[in-house]
């Protein structure tokens, strides 16, 4: 069976400080991958979604970074840390293409919660 | 473009009563409609979905949404429902099978003993 694992799942971080959180899938192959946002009231935000190794498609522009080195990896970053970057950040994937096991969803990672103070 | 919009950011209900959800989207093509729960501090799971047919969809923990394409809704209601189903509930769309999903802001249900 799939699984995706998210870690770290809390961070408490300076401004101005760097991020790394990181997303991997087991299980499947060549899976769409996708980072959101949820921030206090404001629902999910879709910040970032990959087809493929090195493919990346930015949803808003922002002081985050997205990047998948291997199939099953996605990592979000950021150089320096603003306030505004805390929320709840969750990591899903979903099957590519029209065929085969392909149920229209996404599933989702437990989420990591970030506090920049 | 697409979008996704819930009215209610919260709902209160009294145990074993009756609820609605609402949503309404916007799309200027065919779309899939979703609908996911959060319970507190965990990803999201989904409780049920639209593809295509029958325009009522049941979903897991009694829960079902029916697709008004006129009225460009996907509500979802539960007949009688209970302390557990307390968590976020989130309205999505998406316009291409497997890709992206938007989401609404969300729904808080409360209920109430």
């Amino acid at each position: 069976s799939q699984t995706i694992h998210q870690w770290p799942a809390t961070l408490v971080q300076p401004v101005g400080s760097p991020l790394s959180l990181e997303c991997t899938v087991e299980g499947t192959s060549n899976p769409n991958l996708y980072w959101y946002r949820q921030a206090a009231g404001r629902g999910l935000q879709l910040l970032f979604y990959s087809v493929g190794i090195g493919q990346i498609s930015s949803e808003v522009p922002q002081n985050l970074s997205a990047s998948r080195p291997q199939d099953r990896q996605f990592i979000l970053s950021s150089k320096k840390l603003l306030l505004s970057d805390s929320g709840f950040y969750l990591c899903a994937w979903s099957v590519q293409g029209l065929a085969g096991p392909n149920t229209g969803e996404l599933f989702f990672g437990e989420g990591s919660r970030l506090t920049v103070l | 473009a697409q979008s996704v919009t819930q009215l209610d950011s919260q709902v209160p209900v009294f145990e074993e009563a009756p609820v609605e959800l609402r949503c309404n989207y916007s799309s200027s093509v065919s779309v899939y409609l979703f609908w996911y729960v959060q319970y507190p501090n965990q990803g999201l799971q989904l409780l049920l979905k639209y593809l295509s047919g029958s325009t009522l969809v049941k979903g897991i923990n009694g829960f079902e949404a029916e697709f008004n394409k006129s009225q460009t809704s996907f509500h979802l209601r539960k007949p009688s429902v209970h302390i557990s189903d307390t968590a976020e509930y989130f309205c999505a769309v998406s316009e291409s099978f497997g890709d992206k999903l938007i989401f609404g802001t969300g729904t808080r249900l409360q209920v109430f003993p």
